[in-house]
């Protein structure tokens, strides 16, 4: 049973646009919803995270949107650059009581 | 600060062996998860550790097994190695239980 589900499995994005993933979970006793973005040969790296308290979470040009009604998130990378091409995860846990729950991926690719 | 360190980086096993990976966590943090990710299935949860005592457990058989140390180091064994045990092997480290988790490059397992 897959827990949480990303889309979309790839994406090609022009420099200088933004770049939409989303997910959606399935256990709402989900209460911790990270991003992770991943280079060929290196581990996931935290990007930015988000509780059901806020619906929105800024950082810089990394943006989480999240709809706690729908179950679903979305991590929008504004004015996409050719550095943001890498695999992004989306990820869910419940108070740190079984690990992260990952989606499958998002392969991302900012053409210049 | 220095970040999670893995070792060995690269691993080539047979079948039938056994194997132990090591992860040393960021200076201070205490909890050390470990995950498995395969192109299949993956980032899927294996377990975590926090003041030496195993908090969670994934779905993975009892061929894999971990254990942390007083100073938070964590290693990870896993027997009678199957083909199907090709993977990347990520530790992740956490200042506590439930905290963000911040991942290391990863053991990258090879079982022929």
């Amino acid at each position: 049973q897959q827990q949480v589900k990303q889309s979309p499995q790839s994406l090609i994005v022009q420099k200088g646009g933004i770049s939409i993933i989303n997910c959606a979970y399935e256990n709402t006793a989900f209460d911790y919803f990270p991003w992770y973005q991943q280079f060929p040969g290196k581990g996931p790296a935290l990007l930015i995270a988000i509780r059901p308290d806020v619906s929105e979470k800024k950082e810089g040009r990394f943006t989480i949107s999240f709809n706690k009604s729908a179950k679903q998130f979305s991590l929008h990378i504004m004015d996409s650059q050719p550095g943001d091409s890498a695999t992004y995860f989306c990820a869910a846990d419940r108070g740190g009581a079984d690990g992260l729950t990952f989606g499958k991926g998002t392969h991302l690719i900012i053409q210049p | 600060k220095a970040g999670v360190t893995q070792t060995p980086r690269y691993l080539i096993k047979t079948r039938g062996q056994q194997v132990t990976l090591s992860c040393s966590p960021i200076s201070g943090h205490r909890s050390v998860s470990w995950y498995q990710q395969t192109p299949g299935q993956g980032l899927q949860f294996l377990f975590e550790y926090f003041s030496e005592t195993q908090r969670n457990k994934g779905n993975f058989p009892g061929r894999f097994s971990g254990r942390q140390f007083s100073n938070s180091r964590s290693e990870m064994n896993v027997s009678t190695l199957e083909l199907g045990d090709s993977a990347l092997y990520l530790c992740a480290s956490s200042p506590a239980w439930g905290d963000e988790q911040y991942f290391g490059p990863g053991t990258r397992l090879t079982v022929t």
